[in-house]
């Protein structure tokens, strides 16, 4: 059963430390999608790539945020510095067919203190 | 900016046909309508997708009028398992933004 992984599942780290996130996309999909959800603002996009080559990011914070896809197995979300405001859980997604069908990961819970 | 809206909360008993209804007046021409279920502690998981009329799987019906302003998300005969969080994602162009979420609660 193909799955989306996601590591660190759960992460907790001081104001102004970094942060990478990891994804593994289900083999043979081409697209990959990161999400921020929180209970405030919902499930929000941010950034999405396809064929490794990234589509949208204008959900992403630019000034600390970076989304990077270093190969097809692999796609990273950064943040750099980390700030409280980013305590959230963090999925990533990916698709074959188009936007619409995406296989979500389990999450990367992150809490900034 | 495409926007969706959708209720906050219903509730419902086992057995019984649950409807969900999703307003999303902007989508943009080509794309099509998608619904997600979420369970506590777990990413979204897709459950049907449509461009008009209706479409049905295994697990659900998607309803769409034409003018295509709205969906339906239809779940018959619920049980207690289908207690989740149900998102419509409706783009508008390179806009993905999903609805706020309708908590769906099933009694027994």
């Amino acid at each position: 059963d193909a799955r989306v992984t996601q590591t660190p599942r759960h992460k907790v780290t001081e104001m102004g430390q970094e942060v990478t996130m990891r994804c593994q996309p289900i083999l043979g999909h081409n697209t990959v999608f990161w999400y921020r959800q929180t209970m405030m603002q919902g499930l929000e996009l941010l950034a999405y790539f396809r064929n490794r080559a990234p589509l949208d990011d204008s959900g992403m914070p630019k000034d600390r945020f970076s989304a990077e896809m270093p190969d097809a197995t692999l796609a990273t979300l950064k943040i750099q510095p980390s700030e409280p405001r980013d305590s959230a859980v963090y999925f990533c997604a990916s698709g074959s067919k188009d936007r619409y069908e995406q296989y979500f990961g389990p999450g990367t819970r992150l809490t900034v203190t | 900016l495409a926007k969706t809206t959708q209720p906050i909360s219903m509730d419902s008993y086992e057995g019984q046909e649950v409807n969900i209804t999703c307003s999303h007046n902007n989508i943009a021409t080509n794309d099509y309508i998608t619904w997600y279920q979420q369970f506590p502690s777990q990413g979204p998981r897709f459950i049907i997708q449509g461009y008009k009329t209706k479409v049905t799987n295994e697990v659900a019906s998607l309803f769409i009028p034409a003018d295509r302003k709205s969906s339906t998300l239809s779940l018959p005969r619920v049980s207690l398992s289908d207690t989740a969080v149900y998102y419509c994602l409706a783009p508008r162009g390179r806009a993905l933004t999903f609805g706020s979420g309708t908590r769906l609660q099933v009694q027994p």
